[in-house]
């Protein structure tokens, strides 16, 4: 049973536009979210991260939002820049503890 | 800063045969984390240290698997035998405080291909 699921494999996207990712949980009991991007050969490194209090949080080109009711979250890049062709994860914390529930992963391609 | 350190990055052996992987963390991360991870799959947990002790290894597959942090610092996993199904990429992870900041510092990981 997949808590935490980003139901998009990949996605291309043109460079200089926006990146969304999508995510979504079921466990209504997570208080935190974060994002990691992943290159190949390279482990995961963190992106952002936001609470369950909060609805937007914002860091230069990337914004993740998170829709409570619906259990959805989403990352947004603007503008896509080369550097940004990743893997990324959308991850979660169940109050209760430290674990980090984890996506599959979403490969994003950025097309010049 | 260095970051977390982790060796060998390739492995490849034989069914039944035993598997070591090494994990340095950060210098002054308390908390270290061994992830598996599948190909097309998220990390999953399977040990997390405080310091010299295990304090959750609910997931670890322990017929098969040990793993141990002398002194709080570097980490070994093993696998003893390995199985086909255990080839995936293994990941060290560390962070300050598990309870208090929720951002986890990986390791490149070390790809075990069983054959």
């Amino acid at each position: 049973d997949q808590q935490v699921k980003q139901n998009s494999p990949s996605l291309s996207v043109q460079e200089g536009r926006i990146s969304i990712l999508n995510c979504d949980y079921t466990n209504s009991m997570f208080d935190y979210f974060l994002w990691y991007k992943k290159y190949p050969a390279e482990g995961p490194t963190f992106l952002i991260s936001i609470s369950s209090i909060k609805d937007k949080n914002e860091d230069g080109r990337f914004t993740v939002f998170l829709n409570k009711s619906a259990k959805h979250l989403s990352l947004h890049i603007v503008p896509s820049q080369p550097g940004d062709s990743a893997v990324y994860f959308c991850a979660a914390r169940p109050d209760s503890n430290y674990q980090l529930i984890w996506g599959a992963g979403t490969k994003l391609i950025i097309k010049p | 800063e260095a970051g977390v350190v982790q060796s060998p990055r390739y492995k490849i052996i034989e069914k039944k045969q035993p598997v070591a992987f090494w994990c340095n963390p950060i210098s002054g991360h308390n908390t270290l984390y061994w992830y598996r991870q599948n190909l097309g799959q998220g990390p999953e947990l399977l040990i997390r240290y405080e310091n010299e002790e295990a304090v959750d290894d609910s997931q670890l597959p322990k017929d098969r698997f040990s793993a141990e942090r002398l002194k709080g610092v570097d980490s070994t996993l093993k696998i003893q035998p390995a199985e086909l199904g255990d080839s995936a990429v293994y990941l060290c992870a560390s962070s300050f405080l598990a309870g208090v900041t929720y951002e986890q510092y990986f390791g490149p990981g070390t790809r075990l291909t069983v054959t």
